[in-house]
């Protein structure tokens, strides 16, 4: 399987700042055929199911505002919020889709300092 | 517009098998690279996935739950069928269906159901 580390548990920012997550693959998600990453980012509010922001670790999913980015390639991936407005304030996922089992990583907590 | 519901019964017994059901629409689960997942949150902790179906019939299961998981599809009634035998409390969780590529992993998730695992 691959283990999906994320990075960190959880993490505080003011409002306007930057935040940054960190996903780690315990192996390569990159697809050389196609040269993509096989790399998700999910947003979970709670009591909601998680939502799709990123897909192929930097691909915006449609009406996902732009301050979300997400960069890497490989086995290193960072979801980056440019601006944190506090309605991004919940806790965010990454998540493999290279192979089965499909797997995530324990999730980053996003709270306002 | 792609839609997901989870259904099935919100209070099951241990030893009991749990039986849900997705029903969706917006996509059909005949079109090449179409598939519907499976992903399991315990309360107050991380997502777990289950199981996948894809249009061609071919299924992937969670090795650590392979033994007690059944997923399969009914095409002409737009659903996706998950069993799990031997229930225990600590299958206690939250059940997610979601609609699955391999370019957009998990797109589009249904709301959930909670299934409590208590004699």
């Amino acid at each position: 399987d691959i283990v999906m580390t994320q990075s960190p548990d959880s993490l505080a920012v003011s409002l306007g700042e930057r935040a940054t997550i960190n996903c780690k693959s315990s192996q390569s998600v990159l697809y050389s055929s196609n040269n993509k990453n096989y790399l998700a980012w999910y947003q979970q509010k709670p009591g909601q199911p998680p939502k799709l922001l990123i897909y192929w670790a930097s691909t915006r999913e449609s009406g996902v505002p732009d301050r979300f980015s997400g960069s890497g390639s490989g086995t290193d991936f960072t979801l980056t919020i440019s601006s944190l407005q506090a309605e991004d304030v919940t806790v965010y996922y990454c998540q493999q889709y290279y192979t089965t089992p499909l797997t995530f990583g324990g999730g980053t907590k996003v709270e306002i300092k | 517009q792609i839609t997901l519901k989870e259904s099935g019964p919100t209070l099951v017994k241990p030893t009991q098998t749990l039986t849900l059901t997705c029903t969706f629409s917006g996509f059909s689960l005949s079109t090449s690279g179409v598939g519907v997942g499976w992903i399991r949150q315990p309360p107050g902790k991380a997502l777990e996935w289950l199981a996948l179906i894809f249009w061609d019939d071919d299924k992937r299961y969670s090795p650590s739950l392979k033994s007690r998981l059944t997923i399969t599809k009914d095409t002409s009634k737009n659903q996706v069928v998950l069993t799990m035998t031997n229930m225990d409390p600590v299958d206690t969780a939250t059940y997610y269906c979601a609609h699955s590529t391999m370019t957009t992993g998990l797109a589009y998730w249904g709301q959930g159901t909670l299934v409590t695992v208590s004699s």
